[in-house]
């Protein structure tokens, strides 16, 4: 199974950003589907997680007032929408799918956030 | 929230040695902790799941134990593709709330 990330993007301060996570190749309806994000020179932080059936999210504390994840009804397409963007939202950003006994990670979508 | 503190920070090895790499939690996850690395350019591998089975595809020479909030990923007998940043992570399943730790780089000695 693989997830396909959509591409770079840069954004200007305030702006929101959306990416695409498009799961393929195993039953991506059995397992829960994370954000999770490394700014430059940082660590890895843990955003949020959508169950892909009843499409309910979760997200961490400091993310709750303006992160976004949801699934596409109709595909197999997850996204992670994130607003009111500072140059501290610059990272690139994971989705990862856990399974019971192994992960599925994107490749990583690089978010810029410069005037 | 809880709180992961990895230790040490960084931890400068040679190729042929063990590493032993720390985590604790600022309260109890039971079992339910998770060890990754993760590589310049690379997405985080999965290494470890509930504490000490070891994900799929991944050597015996690495191994997690512990449980509660104390917990250990070791690597015995370091090869070269090892040196790299290696996380720890809480996975609470209801609600699901998951967090990682801050890092420790293993370097070349």
């Amino acid at each position: 199974g693989q997830l396909v990330q959509s591409g770079a993007v840069v954004e200007r301060p305030g702006a929101s950003v959306k990416v695409s996570c498009k799961a393929s190749g195993y039953n991506f309806t059995l397992y829960y589907l994370h954000w999770v994000r490394q700014a430059p020179g940082q660590g890895l932080e843990w955003m949020g997680v959508i169950n892909p059936i009843s499409r309910a999210a979760n997200y961490a504390q400091r993310f709750q007032n303006r992160l976004t994840v949801t699934r596409d009804a109709s595909t197999s397409t997850f996204y992670m929408a994130l607003n009111s963007l500072t140059s501290d939202d610059t990272a690139m950003y994971y989705c990862a799918s856990v399974l019971m006994t192994s992960d599925i990670w994107g490749q990583g979508t690089l978010v810029s956030v410069s005037s | 929230d809880i709180v992961l503190t990895q230790s040490p920070v960084t931890l400068s090895l040679s190729p042929g040695d063990s590493a032993t790499l720390s985590c604790r939690a600022s309260q109890s996850v039971y079992n339910y902790f998770a060890w990754y690395q993760k590589k310049p350019g690379q997405a985080p591998r999965l290494l470890i799941y509930d504490a000490s089975n070891r994900a799929t595809g991944i050597p015996a020479r690495f191994s997690g134990s512990g449980s509660g909030t104390d917990f250990t990923l070791t690597i015995s007998s370091l090869e070269p593709e090892d040196f790299a940043v290696y996380y720890c992570q809480h996975r609470n399943n209801w609600p699901p709330m998951y967090g990682f730790g801050q890092g420790t780089k293993l370097e070349v000695k």
